[in-house]
């Protein structure tokens, strides 16, 4: 089974501050990993996702990740966050192809990032 | 327009009642998905369909079913709302293979009195 925790429940940062929003996975096979971004009363929409390849992963909004496997980590970053940034960040995680996959995602409990002018 | 699609947005219930919350999707994606969303639990899936005619439980399945006779729609149906299932609902649907993204829905938010 597996499984992903998110460490902050919330960060609070001054606008144009960097931020890193941080997520641990545990799985015993090899994963897909995403990133999700809720603004308040919408639904989810994907910022970034690693399947293979480079572990840097650049994605929407000048949002990167990085994956991070001895340690089971995929930590969201930001050099500069905007107040437009406040939102709910979700790191999920899926089975990847030959491992058991089924398609669904399993997420963490969720990151409030707070904005602050 | 093209998407995927949930209703009602809001509805409002007694405890004993049934309740479908309607999901639809125009992409002929084979994955569709159901979690509810809590506060400190994130999203938990509840139900999830690999194809048509092909449903399978996830996490938190007890007290909800689902149906999925065409791929566009993938109902969910409380049989007998209780209050621990006021929650907000996602709909959500992948068709890029299993390694691909889900595309979600703006959600369903349902208070069971």
């Amino acid at each position: 089974a597996q499984s992903v925790t998110q460490l902050d429940s919330q960060v609070p940062v001054f606008e144009e501050a960097p931020v890193e929003l941080r997520c641990n996975y545990s799985s015993s096979v090899s994963v897909y990993l995403f990133w999700y971004v809720q603004y308040p009363n919408q639904g989810l929409q994907l910022l970034l996702k690693y399947l293979s390849g480079s572990t840097l992963v650049k994605g929407i909004n000048g949002f990167e990740a990085e994956f991070n496997k001895s340690q089971t980590s995929f930590h969201l970053r930001k050099p500069s966050v905007h107040i437009s940034d406040t939102a709910e960040y979700f790191c999920a995680v899926k089975t990847a192809i030959g491992s058991g996959n089924t398609g669904k995602l399993i997420f963490g409990q969720g990151t409030t990032l707070q904005v602050k002018p | 327009d093209a998407g995927i699609t949930q209703s009602p947005r809001y509805k409002i219930t007694e405890t004993g009642r049934q309740v479908t919350l309607m999901c639809h999707q125009t992409w002929s994606h084979s994955y569709m998905f159901w979690y509810r969303q809590d506060l400190g639990h994130g999203l938990r899936l509840i139900y999830y369909s690999a194809a048509a005619d092909i449903t399978d439980k996830g996490e938190v399945p007890d007290g909800y079913v689902v149906s999925r006779s065409k791929t566009e729609n993938f109902p969910l149906t409380l049989e007998s709302a209780t209050r621990s299932q006021t929650s907000v609902y996602f709909c959500a649907s992948s068709g890029s293979g299993t390694a691909g993204e889900l595309f979600f829905g703006e959600g369903s938010r349902l208070t069971v009195l």
